[in-house]
């Protein structure tokens, strides 16, 4: 079974924090992607990684920064965290294939900024 | 651009009874897939069926069926003899086939069902 992994469930930062959010998955999957989640709004795509060191921005990346240093690993970043981006963060990955294939997601990290 | 609507908020149904999520999509892509995850309140989304753009049969699985109709771009997901167990968020998903790089999701808004005993 796919592991996907993120490094806590709940977080509490303050305005203008810097603020990592961790992800790690253990199938050796080529895709990985950061969503947030709200209510009434669904999992908006922040930025997706195909490879390592490769990244794309997703439909709301403004305020947001990604790292792929290594294939298991995809990491957020809020540069100066503000509190409009207290919300539920997904970290997900995929298996690169031209089917697409189905992306597995973490637990989630609830993100509160004060 | 690419957008999923699943207009329903919220359900509540008795147990027992079947229940539909009405899942309708937009894209310009002639080769795109379609997503059901389920979210139960632990919060992780559990992937629930696949279907490409050129296979529009129907699946059953279970309890679970899904009516795909290409003609009115709905993919629909119904629940037979519902459980409390099934009480989820439910995502219709769409992405995209790209040749070169992987695959992107535009989730719907979610259907919050509730299966009272």
């Amino acid at each position: 079974d796919v592991k996907v992994t993120q490094s806590s469930r709940y977080l509490v930062k303050r305005t203008g924090e810097k603020v990592f959010l961790e992800c790690v998955q253990d199938m050796d999957h080529e895709n990985m992607f950061w969503y947030r989640q709200d209510p009434g709004l669904g999992l908006r795509l922040i930025y997706f990684s195909y490879d390592v060191k490769m990244k794309e921005k997703g439909d709301i990346p403004e305020g947001y920064s990604v790292s792929r240093e290594k294939k298991e690993r995809f990491s957020l970043i809020l540069e100066s965290a503000s509190t409009n981006q207290t919300s539920m963060y997904l970290c997900a990955s995929s298996l690169w294939a031209r089917e697409n294939q189905p992306q597995h997601f973490g637990d989630g990290t609830r993100l509160s900024i004060l | 651009a690419q957008k999923v609507t699943q207009a329903q908020t919220e359900i509540s149904v008795v147990e027992k009874e079947d229940v539909t999520l009405d899942c309708v999509y937009e894209t310009r892509d002639t080769t795109y897939y379609l997503f059901w995850y389920k979210q139960p309140p632990s919060g992780e989304l559990v992937f629930l069926i696949r279907r490409n753009s050129f296979d529009e049969q129907n699946e059953i699985s279970g309890r679970y069926s899904w009516n795909f109709q290409k003609s009115t771009s709905s993919f629909n997901f119904t629940i037979t003899a519902s459980q409390v167990v099934d009480s989820a968020v439910y995502f219709c998903a769409l992405s995209e086939a790209r040749e070169t790089s992987g695959s992107r999701l535009t989730f719907g808004e979610g259907t919050q069902l509730t299966v009272n005993p």
